[in-house]
């Protein structure tokens, strides 16, 4: 069965713009997750959603916001972006969201800001 | 707070070492444990899980014990290939909706 799909794969951004991410997970999958990869941080998680609605939060601005459709096909958005957002956004998607249950990654967005 | 701390890399092999990388973690109950793979330009992989102690992980030769007295869960691999070089990342999830918790992960460069 098809995997994890994020689009686009990259991008490139000037300050002060918004971009929007996708990300399409595994057919049956509720729960969709969001996690920010730096160099310097590590992976962070943002946020997650299970059946259209946040369920958790990580430590981030309000700049960064998501929503999940009906159909689980999630999207992440950061608004006035700055140089510092410069990351590889990576998406998980798992049945739900139950400790223990496998998380399934894309090959992820990586988004550079200029 | 839940935190998962890793080995620092990076980790230089010649091919068919032995591999370690060790992992401990802090948690507030009683975790599963998995072990993750990234390799260039890639996203993460599953390589292995435990969900209770003294559970055994394994998978495509590399192993891992869930360890609750030492809370460990050190990675292990008896011959390394040049196609292990990647970076490897512990991570635990606690039971609930809760969100993985990863280690700063371990880069892993393996030479013929």
């Amino acid at each position: 069965k098809a995997g994890v799909t994020q689009t686009p794969r990259y991008l490139i951004k000037t300050r002060g713009q918004q971009v929007t991410l996708s990300c399409s997970p595994i057919s049956g999958h509720r729960s969709v997750s969001w996690y920010q990869q730096t160099p310097g941080q590590g992976l962070q998680f943002l946020f997650e959603y299970f059946s259209e609605t946040q369920r958790n939060k990580g430590n981030f601005p309000g700049r960064f916001s998501g929503r999940q459709f009906s159909n689980s096909r999630s999207e992440m958005n950061v608004s006035t972006l700055e140089l510092g957002d410069s990351a590889l956004y990576l998406c998980a998607s798992s049945l739900n969201s139950q400790g223990g249950t496998e998380a399934f990654f894309g090959q992820g967005t990586r988004l550079t800001v200029v | 707070g839940n935190s998962v701390t890793q080995m620092e890399g990076p980790v230089t092999l010649s091919e068919e070492a032995f591999l370690t990388i060790n992992c401990t973690y802090t948690a507030t109950g009683y975790p599963s444990l998995f072990w993750y793979v990234q390799y260039p330009g890639e996203g993460l992989q599953l390589l292995l899980k435990a969900t209770k102690a003294d559970d055994k992980g394994s998978n495509k030769g590399f192993e891992a014990t869930y360890r609750k007295e030492t809370t460990s869960f050190h990675l292990e691999k008896g011959s390394v290939q040049v196609s292990d070089s990647a970076v490897y990342f512990c991570a635990l999830s606690l039971s609930g909706n809760t969100p993985l918790v990863f280690g700063k992960g371990t880069r892993l460069s393996v030479i013929a």
